[in-house]
């Protein structure tokens, strides 16, 4: 089992739509939760950071649930520049190694 | 705030030539500093990490090596370049204090062998 593990899609929505992406992680220690979208060709660059008690970001709301051993991402009102892969990442506690999920592929078309 | 500068951006080179990129870190001191490749259509995959000066932990057995002479400069080197080391070299870095996990990347060098 990978250690973190995302659903590739790609998920294909019209604009306005509402859509969720789960990451599940294998490691209980796990401690240090984000999401990060990446452009086509481009480096990754932090979305957002994923709390206990989860938070929300203008459109995007991120969950925690550390029973379940996931984190969601919640877009709401998509725009045609969330166009993007997202990609989830998990650090265990003690760690330095942030470890990525493959990703997931977000394609909002008018 | 942290800035990585990564060069070259893009780079194409025969197999069997030698390789090398170069990564910067302005705006910290001492970070964590890190090598990932993305073969197209892939994840990340995580080849060496650096916790300090000299200090270069490899994640997966490759022809290709690191190096860190001073702490905000991390080095990817290879001797002879393969066709299967073809892909998006990402160098990433985040601070030890504060320890808040985010990691930094640069702007990336994409390299095809042939």
């Amino acid at each position: 089992r990978k250690e973190v593990e995302q659903d590739p899609g790609p998920f294909n929505v019209p604009e306005g739509a509402t859509v969720a992406f789960n990451c599940t992680y294998s490691n209980s220690a796990s401690q240090s939760f984000f999401w990060y979208r990446q452009d086509c060709r481009k480096e990754p660059k932090l979305l957002m950071s994923v709390y206990s008690s989860g938070n929300e970001d203008g459109r995007f709301t991120a969950q925690l649930n550390r029973a379940s051993q996931y984190i969601s991402l919640l877009i709401r009102d998509s725009k045609l520049s969330d166009s993007a892969t997202y990609l989830c990442v998990v650090t265990v506690g003690g760690s330095y190694i942030p470890t990525f999920g493959r990703g997931t592929s977000l394609i909002v078309h008018p | 705030s942290q800035t990585i500068h990564q060069w070259p951006a893009t780079l194409v080179q025969p197999v069997g030539s030698p390789l090398s990129l170069e990564c910067t870190v302005e705006g910290t001191s001492n970070p964590n500093l890190y090598w990932y490749r993305q073969a197209a259509g892939r994840g990340l995959q995580l080849l060496f990490y650096s916790v300090g000066i000299g200090q270069i932990s490899s994640e997966v057995p490759q022809n290709l090596s690191a190096s860190r002479p001073q702490d905000r400069q991390f080095i990817l080197s290879s001797k002879k370049l393969l066709l299967s080391d073809s892909g998006f070299y990402l160098c990433a870095a985040n601070t030890i204090t504060p320890n808040t996990g985010e990691l930094f990347f640069g702007e990336g060098s994409r390299l095809t062998v042939l």
